[in-house]
Parts: C-alpha cells; structure tokens; sequence
C-alpha cells in the first residue's frame, strides 16, 4: 500500500519569497506522483505530475517538484510567491496510473 | 472542452434521509472516480468506474453507500439512509491517457454534503 505525508498543515511567506511544500511518499513499487491545487470554492486542480521521465517536474504557474528517490520526497517549490497562490496544495501518489491516495493538504498564505 | 461536473454544489439533509449526488465526467472518459473529504482529514477514495463496471469498490465505506454509472456516461453516488459521519465533501474525476502524461484524473468542483 502507498502513503503520503505532507509536513506543514499550513505555510505562511511573504509575497516575492520561495514556495516550498513538503511532501514523501512510501510506495512498494514506482509510483506516480502528483500535485493538486484547490482554489477557495474550486475543484482541484493539477499542477504537475511525475512519470519517471525526469526527476524534475515543470508545472503550471511557476511550480516544479523534484523526485528524490533516496529521500523519497517530492517537494514542491515556486521561486516566488504571488497572492494568487493562496490555496491548498495536495500531494498525492498513484501505482499503475489508478486511485490516487492523497495527503492532508497544506494550506498555503501569502502575506502581502 | 468542458470540465467535470457535478451536481448539487450543496446539500443539506438530515440523518436518516436519502441524497444522490451526480457526476458527469468529461466527454470521452471511459475512467470515472469517486472520492471524499471529510474536515479536516484527506482526501480519499472511494471508487473507480471502468465505462460502466466497476473496477474498484475498495474504498465504500458501506452498503448505505450505492454507485452507478449507466450507459458509461454520468454516474451516480446514494447515500441511504445518511448518517451524521458522511458529512464531507464528495469529489469525482475522470481520466483519459495522454501520450505525456499518461493517465490524468480531471476533478470536478465537489458537492459539499452536510447530514445534520
């Protein structure tokens, strides 16, 4: 079975400042992983997803996560914070491209 | 293209009563997937339509909880009778393969349940 644990329920930084969202995974087998964003009162909404073709992963918005399998990490990272990103983040993680099992979400302020 | 989407937006009925939540997933999409939210804690699955047969049902909670997807179009989510724990908010998504990404769930806005 594959677990996600996400380190920070909510992250605060200031407008201009690095984005940075902590995310590992335990997974038996390769996974695929992935990042959601929920806008207030949205659905969510994919910013990126990791497929082992590189371990660097490009998104919208700004947004990239790099996989780090020794760390079994997927972290995602913004070099600087617009208020426009104020919402909640999900990671989550996936085995033969199927249900996906979430973590707990980090809630993410921009401080003006 | 049109996205997921899901209907109502809201509902509020009391324990003991009947809702049935709809999706309908975006056109194309043989794969269909449930999930729920309740506060505060994760996102989880609940099931995974194949067209119309279910693939997965690991994650019903339990038989007050009833899934169809007819014709492999919408589908359909009755909670009967509700109690006060199936308060949460209920997502759907549907997937198509993409020779980039592969396989891509697209979710839906949720419905936003609350049994009182």
């Amino acid at each position: 079975a594959q677990s996600v644990t996400q380190l920070g329920s909510h992250v605060s930084v200031s407008e201009g400042a690095l984005v940075l969202l902590r995310c590992n995974y335990s997974s038996s087998v390769p996974p695929y992983l992935f990042w959601y964003v929920q806008y207030p009162n949205q659905g969510l909404q994919l910013l990126l997803k990791y497929t082992s073709a590189a371990t660097l992963v490009k998104g919208i918005n700004g947004f990239e996560a790099e996989f780090k399998k020794s760390e079994t990490s997927f972290h995602l990272t913004k070099p600087s914070a617009h208020m426009s990103d104020a919402a909640e983040y999900f990671c989550a993680v996936s085995v033969r491209d199927e249900k996906l099992t979430f973590g707990t979400g980090t809630r993410l302020t921009i401080i003006p | 293209e049109a996205g997921v989407t899901q209907f109502p937006s809201h509902s509020v009925i009391e324990k003991g009563q009947t809702v049935t939540l709809r999706c309908d997933p975006i056109s194309g999409h043989d794969n269909l997937y449930w999930y729920r939210r309740v506060m505060g804690k994760e996102i989880k699955f609940l099931l995974h339509f194949v067209k119309e047969s279910k693939q997965d049902e690991s994650g019903m909670p339990n038989n007050r909880f009833l899934a169809e997807r007819t014709g492999g179009t919408y589908s359909t989510l009755k909670v009967q009778p509700a109690e006060l724990e199936d308060s949460g908010v209920y997502f759907c998504a549907s997937s198509r393969w993409d020779r980039a990404l592969g396989e891509t769930q697209y979710f839906g806005p949720g419905t936003r349940l609350l049994v009182l």
